[in-house]
């Protein structure tokens, strides 16, 4: 089984809808990210936690709203999407060691219309 | 802020060698990471770096300098499942040790 999963793996929504990712991971890992990809723009982080309590914002949070719901599971939220928002979005995780690497899950494609 | 540079595609063929350039502008440099991509798929680990020099690992190694904000990603006897994206990131601790991507380099392995 995959260590970091995401659903679901493809979505297509309208305008103005409310969307739910969610992540789960097996790792044991404390820390969880949320990126988007978009063609040419690289992994931009949207919102990142090292733990339950502890929640920020990334470079492009405006339009997103996470939940870390316990220590294995971080759900990110689309209010009401925006075309824009069209993109494949990943959630990764990392240990505290001393090069901790990201471990990303297979993605989510979702389209806005 | 950061600023991460790396060519947008490359081409080689079966059986060379590549090398991958990476240049960044950062403060409080914490480290560098390479990752794999695979069209459509998660990116995958490849190589650390955070001391000068070069880490070997298989076919695969990655250099840096610090001085020169520079690194390079080299792959040997290349294969056709190389082509992928190479994804060159940066650790600044003045940004809470989070990564900053480059835009990435898709590598194209032609026979």
């Amino acid at each position: 089984d995959a260590d970091v999963t995401q659903t679901p793996r493809n979505r297509i929504t309208k305008t103005g809808k409310r969307i739910m990712l969610e992540c789960s991971q097996t790792k044991g890992h404390d820390r969880m990210y949320w990126y988007r990809q978009d063609p040419g723009l690289g992994l931009r982080l949207i919102y990142y936690s090292f733990d339950v309590k502890d929640i920020n914002k990334g470079e492009i949070s405006d339009g997103y709203s996470v939940s870390r719901q316990a220590q294995a599971k971080f759900s990110l939220s689309l209010e009401s999407a925006i075309p824009n928002q069209t993109a494949l979005y990943f959630c990764a995780t990392s240990g505290t060691g001393a090069s901790y690497e990201q471990y990303f899950g297979p993605g989510t494609r979702l389209t806005v219309t | 802020g950061q600023n991460i540079d790396q060519p947008t595609e490359m081409t080689a063929t079966e059986g060379a060698i590549v090398q991958i350039n990476c240049t960044y502008q950062t403060s409080g440099f914490n480290g560098l990471f390479w990752y794999q991509q695979h069209a459509g798929e998660a990116p995958t680990f490849l190589s650390y770096n955070v001391l000068d020099g070069l880490e070997e690992k298989g076919r695969f190694s990655s250099f840096l300098s610090r001085s020169k904000g520079y690194s390079y990603l080299l792959l040997k006897e290349l294969q056709m499942k190389d082509s992928a994206s190479y994804l060159c990131a940066v650790r600044a601790n003045n940004a809470g040790n989070m990564l900053t991507f480059g835009g990435g380099t898709r590598l194209m392995v032609k026979p």
